[in-house]
């Protein structure tokens, strides 16, 4: 199976900054029809998964701009220009190129 | 709304079965793929199995295959696993989620799961 390898595991955040979190994959993502399936999710405490960004940087409906991402291959970035209260949780991406779809350990992310 | 709402999950002695349902409502049920996705207990998140839009292509992670059985009812817009030689290591939130899609009983994860239900507890101890 891709291992997803994400960094840092633990991500406390002034409010109003920025916030970076890592993904590695143990392979490319790149498949057959060129696209790449890299996708993340975010889990606020008590609640489901919700995807925020499908093929690398493609976000979900209702997702705010603050939220993007980056990357290529095995080495991709979720970015978070300006943490509000509301996006503490616990991220994770996942690659959906190679079967079985497989995520990342996931960065909890909190407020300083 | 879009909606998944999971039921049947419960505390089963090792060995033992259970059954989970997952009933989705706001959105045309047979044009996907769908999956089950868990959580163990302060845990990440593990693809568990899939199905295509029609049930006649299914998936398994190595970790459940042979003991799962994932189906799906499209007259009910209902989705299910049936779960048997359960192990301490099932013991999960499981959720039930839109996407995937299986192909020669290969499942392609691709965009990934959306939406996901609130997921049901399975708790297997003795």
């Amino acid at each position: 199976d891709v291992v997803m390898t994400q960094s840092p595991l633990s991500l406390p955040v002034t409010l109003g900054q920025p916030a970076s979190i890592s993904c590695r994959s143990s392979q490319s993502l790149v498949y057959s029809d060129g696209n790449t399936y890299l996708n993340w999710f975010q889990q606020r405490p008590g609640q489901s998964p919700r995807r925020l960004i499908y093929k690398i940087s493609n976000r979900d409906s209702g997702v705010p701009d603050r939220f993007s991402g980056s990357g290529s291959g095995t080495d991709f970035t979720l970015k978070i220009s300006r943490v509000e209260a509301e996006d503490v949780g616990v991220y994770y991406c996942m690659q959906g190129t190679h079967w079985p779809g497989t995520f990342g350990q996931g960065t909890k992310v909190e407020i300083k | 709304e879009l909606q998944l709402v999971e039921s049947g999950g419960g505390v089963v002695r090792p060995g033992g079965s259970l059954r989970l349902s997952c009933e989705a409502s706001g959105f045309t049920f047979d044009d996907y793929g769908m999956s089950w996705v868990r959580q163990a207990p302060g845990k990440g998140l593990e693809w568990v199995s899939g199905i295509n839009w029609n049930g006649d292509s299914t998936g398994y992670a190595d970790s459940v295959k042979g003991r799962f059985t994932i189906s799906r009812d499209n007259a009910k817009n209902s989705l299910y696993l049936q779960m048997n030689s359960l192990r301490a290591e099932d013991t999960a939130l499981y959720h039930c989620a839109r996407g995937g899609d299986c192909t020669n009983n290969i499942c392609f994860s691709g965009v990934g799961f959306d939406p996901w239900g609130q997921g049901t507890l399975v708790t297997v101890s003795s």
